[in-house]
């Protein structure tokens, strides 16, 4: 079946422009997460939705980002006023209802973000 | 809260050297532990999982082992190749904080010829 997918794949965007990225999650997976992957770190936590409960929003770093996730399938992250400490690769992955005592993650190809 | 702690890299072997990456975590809960690889210009992709103690995960060549009494999960292969030069991230889940995830900071791995 498809997998996670993602867009756009890049980004060029110049400072201060809003910016909008997209995620599709697997099918009927309850969990999406957002990360930011900044070039040779690890992954940066954003936030985190699980099903219908309100999401965990400690991981955004600031009031310029936001997510939304609409009927629990695909999710937006919203960055105001672009920075150029914003460019990254943003990452998304999926992960399906508690089954077997795991939650494995699927992950997105990413949108890599410029800011200029 | 949870928290994963990876050795630092970057670690550089020469082909066919046994491997280890240590990975220790701090959970509230019983976790699932997980280890991610993420080759170069690729996503990351889930490469072994274990879910209870004493639980071995591998795939691949490669083990880990769910040390509840050392609450680590140390990755493992016995002859590394340059094809598993790559990024490695050492995770756990939680079901207790609602099956949210926690990465450790990754550790690159280089292979050589």
């Amino acid at each position: 079946g498809a997998g996670v997918s993602q867009s756009p794949s890049n980004k060029v965007t110049e400072k201060g422009k809003d910016v909008e990225l997209r995620c599709d999650p697997i099918s009927g997976h309850t969990a999406l997460y957002w990360y930011r992957q900044s070039l040779g770190q690890g992954l940066e936590f954003l936030i985190y939705f699980q099903g219908n409960s309100a999401p965990d929003k400690s991981g955004l770093p600031s009031d310029r980002f936001s997510a939304e996730r609409t009927g629990g399938s695909v999710s937006t992250l919203t960055i105001q006023r672009t920075q150029q400490e914003d460019s990254a690769v943003y990452l998304c992955a999926s992960s399906p209802t508690f089954s077997g005592g795991t939650y494995e993650q699927y992950f997105g190809p990413g949108t890599r973000l410029t800011v200029t | 809260g949870n928290s994963v702690t990876q050795m630092e890299g970057p670690v550089t072997l020469s082909e066919e050297a046994f491997l280890t990456i240590n990975c220790t975590y701090t959970a509230t809960g019983y976790p699932s532990l997980f280890w991610y690889v993420q080759y170069p210009g690729e996503g990351l992709q889930l490469l072994l999982k274990a879910t209870k103690a004493d639980d071995k995960g591998s795939n691949k060549g490669f083990e880990a082992t769910y040390r509840k009494e050392t609450t680590s999960f140390h990755l493992e292969k016995g002859s590394v190749q340059v094809s598993d030069s790559a990024v490695y991230f050492c995770a756990l889940s939680d079901l207790t904080n609602a099956g949210k995830s926690t990465f450790g900071d990754g550790t690159t791995l280089t292979v050589k010829p």
